[in-house]
C-alpha cells in the first residue's frame, strides 16, 4: 500500500516568493492534515479536512497561507508571499477518519527554505 | 487545552543499553497517547499508542510504553537499543473526544557503537 505522498520533497525560494506544496494522501482516507514543523520542534497543526471540507484552520495564517483539497483527495498548500519565518517543514498526514483512534499517516514532508 | 513536555532533548546511550524516553502531558479529560519516530529526512512513523486497556503498551522495533494516569505520564522504553534507534522521537497526546493530535518538541535518541 503506497504511503501518504508529497512534492516537492526540497524547496528553496526568495521571501515574497510565493511557493505551493501538494500531498496525495494513502486511499481511502477521508481526512487530511497539514502540520509545520520548526527546526528542533514537534509538528504543528495547520489545517484538517474532513473530505473537501476544512473543519480546523484556526492555526492557519490565513493572510498568506490557503489550502485546498479538490474533489476531497489531493490537497495543495500555498504561502504567498513568503516570509523568513516560514522556513520549516511541512508535513501532510491521512487518516481514515477524524476519530481519536484513528491513526494519522505521515508523509516524508516538504522542506521550505527561504532567503 | 492539553499539552506534552518531553523532559529529556537529547538521549546519548551506547548500543546494546536500555533507554528510557520520558513523556508527561497535561489535559483535563481523557486521552489517547501516542509516540512516534523521526528518521532523518523522512516523515513520522507510529511507534505505538494507548487507546484503552492493558497500560503497558507494545510496539514495532521492541519498544513499549507505559500509561500511568495517577503520574500523567507516557515513557518509551527499550530494553536493548540499535544504531537504527538513532532518530528523533515524538510523545503525542489527543482528547478522546477531539481531534486534534498535540506534540512534544521532541527527544533526539543518539545510539553509540
Amino acid at each position: 500500500e503506497a504511503g501518504v505522498v508529497q512534492s516537492p520533497r526540497y524547496k528553496i525560494i526568495e521571501k515574497k516568493q510565493p511557493v505551493a506544496f501538494w500531498c496525495n494522501p494513502i486511499s481511502g482516507h477521508n481526512t487530511l492534515y497539514w502540520y509545520r514543523q520548526n527546526l528542533g520542534q514537534g509538528p504543528e497543526l495547520l489545517i484538517r479536512y474532513e473530505n473537501e471540507e476544512a473543519v480546523d484552520d484556526s492555526q492557519l495564517p490565513k493572510d498568506r497561507f490557503s489550502a485546498e483539497r479538490l474533489k476531497g483527495v489531493d490537497s495543495t498548500l500555498k504561502i504567498q508571499p513568503a516570509e523568513l519565518g516560514d522556513s520549516a517543514v511541512y508535513l501532510c498526514a491521512s487518516s481514515l477518519g477524524p476519530l481519536g483512534t484513528d491513526t494519522q499517516y505521515f508523509g516524508p514532508g516538504t522542506r521550505l527554505t527561504v532567503l | 487545552a492539553q499539552s506534552v513536555t518531553q523532559l529529556d532533548s537529547q538521549v546519548p546511550v551506547f548500543e546494546e543499553a536500555p533507554v528510557e524516553l520520558r513523556c508527561n502531558y497535561s489535559s483535563s479529560v481523557s486521552v489517547y497517547l501516542f509516540w512516534y519516530v523521526q528518521y532523518p529526512n523522512q516523515g513520522l512513523q507510529l511507534l505505538l499508542k494507548y487507546l484503552s486497556g492493558s497500560t503497558l503498551v507494545k510496539g514495532i522495533n521492541g519498544f513499549e510504553a507505559e500509561f500511568n494516569k495517577s503520574q500523567t505520564s507516557f515513557h518509551l522504553r527499550k530494553p536493548s537499543v540499535h544504531i537504527s534507534d538513532t532518530a528523533e522521537y515524538f510523545c503525542a497526546v489527543r482528547e478522546t473526544s477531539g481531534s486534534r493530535l498535540t506534540f512534544g518538541e521532541g527527544t533526539q535518541l543518539t545510539v553509540n557503537p
